[in-house]
């Protein structure tokens, strides 16, 4: 069975700092990862995903994530937060066999302060 | 951009009640899903739809909840008889051959 963890509920970062939420999954064979943002009151958006080819991946908004099979990480990054960055980042895997569902890991909420 | 399209919004519903949430998903997309989060957690899965038919469910989608796509465009969600912990956010998902998801913006279930 596959799984997702991402570590830490909850991170706080100044304006305009380094923005890292961690995820590790574990799956018996390479996944396909995603990350999903989720603001107040709204739907899940795409930010990237990892499929093959390159393993960093770059997304919206300035994001981008490295997948690390060694370590079984797909870890978030932005360079620069924004107050705008506020929300709730969910990182989830895929099995690749059929229509599997997408596993979602228990969600990072990152807040932004001036 | 194509968009998967849920209604409505926000139902509140009195508990025993029977609710039906609609999605429409993207037209040349081959599976379905049906999530929920409730407040504070995390995304579940709860059941997935190819075919016309269930190919898989989760431990959560009992025998309260069914799904149907009744006219090849509309993908449904029923809750036969609603309990207090259904309330939830209840997202539709729609994906391609090569997993291309595409979530709707949720329906926001109440259960009173």
């Amino acid at each position: 069975a596959q799984s997702v963890t991402q570590l830490g509920s909850h991170v706080s970062v100044s304006e305009g700092a380094l923005v890292l939420l961690r995820c590790n999954y574990s799956s018996s064979v390479p996944p396909y990862l995603f990350w999903y943002v989720q603001y107040p009151n709204q739907g899940l958006q795409l930010l990237l995903k990892y499929t093959t080819g390159a393993t960093l991946v770059k997304g919206i908004n300035g994001f981008e994530a490295e997948f690390k099979k060694s370590e079984t990480s797909f870890h978030l990054t932005k360079p620069s937060a924004h107050m705008s960055d506020a929300a709730e980042y969910f990182c989830a895997v895929i099995h690749l066999s059929g229509n599997t569902p997408l596993v979602f890991g228990k969600g990072t909420r990152l807040s932004v302060i001036a | 951009e194509p968009e998967v399209t849920q209604t409505p919004s926000h139902q509140v519903t009195q508990m025993g009640q029977e609710v039906i949430l609609r999605c429409v998903p993207i037209s040349n997309h081959l599976y379905f899903y049906w999530y929920r989060q409730i407040l504070g957690q995390k995304v579940e899965f709860l059941v997935s739809f190819y075919n016309n038919e269930i190919s898989e469910k989760s431990e959560i989608f009992d025998d309260q909840f069914s799904v149907e796509r009744p006219d090849g465009s509309n993908f449904t969600l029923k809750i036969r008889s609603t309990k207090l912990e259904d309330s939830a956010m209840y997202f539709c998902a729609s994906m391609t051959a090569n997993y291309g998801y595409t979530f709707g913006s949720g329906t926001r279930l109440t259960v009173v």
